[in-house]
């Protein structure tokens, strides 16, 4: 069974750094990986979806690596603003041979950025 | 595209009561997801519906558990004589398979409180 850990639980930072979240999974044999956004009391956002074939995507001040041979996957976020405080998740996408329930997730990194 | 659409968004209700929740996926989706979410977890797999057909049911979901998704459009999930532990956010997410992936789209959630 897919396992998927998130380091760490939790983060704090000053406004205006940048930051580097962490995801790793124990089978290697995953189809994509998504990132989610989820504030408190609310449903998950996609943040950026990457494909097995592909290293990295970007979207705005977020960049999302993939290396799948080791399991992990960082999400970084540059220049951090107030706005980006809220719980990160990834997923993990089983390959698409297999059917029903396709997406495993971590457990999120809570992330606080202080004006 | 009116995004996923949940309701209730929050639901209290008697240990021993029924309570049923409905999904509105985006209407050119043909996958459906049901996840539960307890505070500091990821969401954890429900069931699973591919057009019309539940493909895949968690054996968390215990037989008090029932969800339907007639002609493939909306979906109903009911918890029948609820526990305190039925307590957590219910969350749906609909998704379409393309070649650039498939990409998972949330609503905001059911959040249940069973007293």
């Amino acid at each position: 069974k897919q396992e998927v850990t998130q380091i760490p639980a939790a983060l704090s930072v000053p406004e205006g750094e940048n930051l580097v979240l962490n995801c790793s999974f124990t089978d290697s044999a995953i189809y994509n990986l998504q990132w989610f956004r989820q504030d408190p009391g609310k449903g998950l956002t996609s943040l950026l979806l990457i494909q097995s074939s592909q290293r990295e995507q970007t979207s705005g001040r977020l960049n999302a690596s993939l290396d799948k041979s080791s399991g992990r996957s960082t999400l970084y976020i540059a220049a951090s603003q107030p706005g980006d405080s809220a719980t990160y998740l990834c997923a993990v996408r089983r390959h698409e041979r297999n059917t029903g329930n396709q997406f495993y997730f971590g457990t999120g990194t809570s992330l606080t950025v202080i004006p | 595209d009116t995004g996923v659409s949940q309701d209730p968004r929050h639901k209290i209700t008697k240990r021993g009561q029924n309570v049923t929740f409905r999904c509105d996926p985006i209407s050119e989706h043909n996958r459906l997801y049901w996840y539960r979410q307890t505070l500091g977890q990821g969401p954890e797999f429900l069931t699973y519906f591919q057009n019309e057909a539940q493909l895949e049911k968690s054996r968390l979901l215990s037989d008090r558990f029932s969800a339907e998704r007639p002609k493939g459009s909306f979906s109903t999930l009911e918890i029948q004589r609820t526990e305190q532990g039925d307590s957590a956010m219910y969350l749906c997410a609909s998704s379409i398979y393309r070649t650039e992936g498939e990409k998972l789209f949330f609503g905001s959630g059911t959040q249940l409180s069973v007293l």
